[in-house]
């Protein structure tokens, strides 16, 4: 069993909504990630956070706001999204980042309307 | 061009069969490589890391060619088990994923 947890598992949102999605790592990790989905296409890296501090925006709209309150826990925050941004998005972690393996939780489902 | 690049898919083989997964990279930077397992509806994981002398788990082993910038996988004796998606993973400062090849092991 995956020691990330995500919540919701599944999300379905109007395009003027703002939601947001929670990412907990029980494994005394201190990198946190999170990755977009689509498919048919490759994992694409969004946001890195090492040790509560954001190390790597991969040019992410700014639609998708990230906040890392502590090593355990990982936000997105939604707002004003579009149709195409309706993917499987995955939060992961790691211990010290850099090439170490990377535990991914199991995803929420987001489909925008 | 894609940063890591895969075999289209699907591959379906039958229970026992040997199957390769072939990979290629396009940043000569990268330093790590993985192959990475994702089952349907399920988050990615790992599989195993791959060395530059080559790197053997079981029925899985995996290869490195730096010159080439390739990457593969052989899976022997392949079970039903083994039916997935197989991602292959570069790592140039952050991880890159190829789009995945997708495995079907039938009876």
């Amino acid at each position: 069993e995956t020691g990330v947890t995500q919540t919701p598992r599944h999300l379905v949102m109007g395009m003027t909504n703002k939601k947001s999605l929670k990412c907990e790592q029980h494994l005394g990790h201190n990198a946190m990630y999170w990755y977009k989905q689509s498919a048919k296409k490759p994992l694409e890296l969004m946001f890195v956070y090492s040790l509560e501090e954001r190390v790597e925006n991969n040019s992410v709209p700014s639609r998708f706001s990230p906040e890392c309150p502590n090593s355990s826990h990982l936000f997105l925050h939604l707002h004003t999204l579009q149709p195409e941004d309706s993917a499987l998005y995955l939060c992961a972690s790691s211990q010290d980042g850099g090439d170490n393996e990377q535990f991914f939780g199991p995803g929420t489902r987001l489909t925008v309307l | 061009r894609k940063e890591v690049e895969q075999d289209p898919g699907p591959f379906n083989v039958p229970e026992g069969a040997t199957v390769a997964f072939n990979c290629t990279y396009s940043n000569s930077a990268s330093q790590s490589f993985f192959w990475y397992r994702q089952d349907c509806r399920k988050e990615p994981k790992l599989l195993m890391s791959v060395y530059s002398s080559g790197n053997e788990d079981g029925r899985f082993t995996a290869q490195l060619n730096r010159a080439s910038q390739y990457i593969s996988l052989l899976i022997r004796d392949s079970k039903l088990s083994d039916s997935a998606t197989y991602l292959c993973v570069a790592w140039a400062g952050k991880l890159i994923f190829g789009q995945g090849t997708e495995l079907s092991v039938k009876p």
